[in-house]
């Protein structure tokens, strides 16, 4: 139990272009949906967290008119990068918890989408 | 501030045990986790403890000490496939899981 799923994996694209990244839970409804993002040898760095329904909380320094984050439903949130530049590529992964208190605070994350700009 | 101490490496051998050592200081806390992260992969959840003690599930172990605020994850029967990041977790009082950049575990035949 507790699956979450990405897609795509792997993402290719000319810089200025938009990239969208749905995260999906597949098993439980997520009540809250996390987007991280991760460079080379460094720590994961939270981006945002959205609940569903609700506006995304964005963490100090990221912009939110560059990273749209959409939280639909129980299952479903997306990440829009637009008007991506070669400084976006990343590792970008996302994480949902599920209603508490069965599934506590437990993060279970989906498998990360490699987003490289060019 | 919100900090974590984790060793950055560690190198151990097959079929051996070993411990993770995490220290944290966060703004409240409301719990610990301990994901495990293969490279190139995203964490995958290992343990989560709230109250003090130790947890164990398999051949992992996770124990927390609250007023110390200290917590190791131990490893036993360590495999090849053990080889990978392990990160400590604590959850603050906003309920945001605090990362560190984790600890990278060896595994040496």
């Amino acid at each position: 139990g507790a699956v979450v799923s990405q897609h795509p994996s792997w993402v290719i694209c000319k810089s200025g272009t938009s990239v969208k990244i749905e995260c999906r839970s597949l098993d439980f409804q997520a009540t809250t949906m996390f987007w991280y993002r991760q460079f080379p040898k460094q720590s994961l760095m939270l981006m945002a967290t959205s609940n569903e329904g609700s506006k995304a909380t964005y963490e100090q320094g990221v912009e939110k008119d560059k990273f749209l984050i959409n939280h639909a439903s129980l299952t479903l949130s997306t990440l829009t990068v637009t008007s991506a530049h070669p400084e976006d590529s990343s590792f970008y992964i996302c994480s949902a918890r599920g209603e508490r208190p069965l599934f506590q605070e437990t993060q279970y994350f989906g498998p990360g989408t490699r987003l490289l700009v060019l | 501030g919100q900090n974590i101490d984790q060793p950055t490496e560690m190198t151990a051998t097959e079929g051996a045990i070993v411990q993770i050592n995490c220290t944290y200081q966060t703004s409240g806390f409301n719990g610990l986790f301990w994901y495990q992260q293969h490279a190139g992969e995203a964490p995958t959840f290992l343990s989560y403890n709230v109250l003090d003690g130790l947890e164990e599930k398999g051949r992992f172990s996770s124990f927390l000490s609250r007023s110390k605020g200290y917590s190791y994850l131990l490893l036993k029967e360590l495999q090849m496939k053990d080889s990978a990041s392990y990160l400590c977790a604590p959850l603050d009082s906003n309920y945001q899981l605090i990362w560190g950049a984790g600890t990278k575990l060896i595994i040496k035949p």
